[in-house]
C-alpha cells in the first residue's frame, strides 16, 4: 500500500491540554498537508508545509517535518472541545496523487 | 459558494445494481479526485482528472469508472456493485492542474453506500 501511517490511532485529552500526532511517509514528497475532518463530514485543509522547510505555525497549529526519517508531526497547543475531530496527513510527490495517512482520532474532554 | 457538493448523500444498492456518484464545484478547479475512505484506512484514490478532457487511475481503480464531464462535474460509476464497495466516498477539487500540484485539496461532504 502506498498509505501513509499515523500514530496514535486514537488520543483522549483534557480540553487545555495539548495533542500530538505522528506521521510517516514513504516516498520523498514536495510538500505534506494535514487536515481534519469532523465526524460525517469532509476533509478540511489545517496547514501546509513545503520539503524544504522543517517548521510552521498557524494559530495554535504547529507542524514539524523531517525529511531524513520520512515524518512530520502536528501539534495543537491549548486544545478546546471543537478540536475533536480526525486528523489526516497527505503527502504529494511530484504528481496530482495525494497520499494519505490511516488518521488519528482525537477526543478532547471538557 | 457551495464548494464542492457530492449527491446524493446517502444510498444502499443490492448486489449487481449500478449506479452513478456525482460531483460538482463552482471554483473553477481544474482538477478533481474521486476517493473512498474506509475505517482505518484512511483515503485513498480510486480516480483522479488533473484537468478537463483526462482521467487517470488511481490505486483503487477496479470496479469503478469516471467521467468528467465538464470543468465543473466529475462522476464516478459502480456498473455492478459489490459489498466490498461499501464505503464512503469522497470527491476533491484544487485550484491548478500543472505546475500547481501543492494547492490544497477541497472536500465534499461524501456519499454513505452500502452495497447489501
Amino acid at each position: 500500500s502506498q498509505q501513509g501511517e499515523e500514530d496514535p490511532q486514537a488520543l483522549s485529552i483534557q480540553e487545555g491540554e495539548n495533542a500530538t500526532m505522528n506521521c510517516s511517509y514513504k516516498t520523498s514528497i514536495n510538500n505534506l498537508q494535514w487536515y481534519r475532518q469532523n465526524s460525517g463530514r469532509g476533509l478540511v485543509h489545517l496547514i501546509l508545509i513545503r520539503s524544504n522547510e522543517r517548521e510552521k505555525h498557524s494559530g495554535r497549529l504547529r507542524v514539524t517535518l523531517d525529511t531524513s526519517k520520512k515524518s512530520s508531526s502536528l501539534l495543537i497547543t491549548a486544545s478546546r472541545a471543537a478540536d475533536t475531530a480526525s486528523y489526516f496527513c497527505a503527502s504529494t510527490s511530484g504528481t496530482y496523487k495525494y497520499i494519505f495517512g490511516t488518521g488519528t482520532r482525537l477526543k478532547v474532554l471538557a | 459558494n457551495a464548494g464542492v457538493t457530492q449527491t446524493p448523500k446517502f444510498q444502499v444498492l443490492k448486489t449487481g445494481q449500478s449506479m452513478t456518484l456525482q460531483c460538482a464545484q463552482d471554483m473553477n478547479h481544474n482538477s478533481m479526485y474521486w476517493y473512498r475512505q474506509d475505517p482505518g484506512m484512511g483515503l485513498r484514490l480510486i480516480y483522479y482528472s488533473a484537468s478537463e478532457g483526462t482521467t487517470d487511475k488511481g490505486e483503487v481503480p477496479n470496479g469503478y469508472n469516471v467521467s468528467r464531464l465538464n470543468k465543473r462535474e466529475f462522476s464516478l460509476r459502480l456498473e455492478s456493485a459489490a459489498p466490498s464497495q461499501t464505503s464512503v466516498y469522497f470527491c476533491a477539487s484544487i485550484s491548478k492542474g500543472t505546475g500547481q500540484i501543492n494547492q490544497p485539496q477541497h472536500f465534499g461532504d461524501g456519499t454513505r453506500l452500502s452495497i447489501l
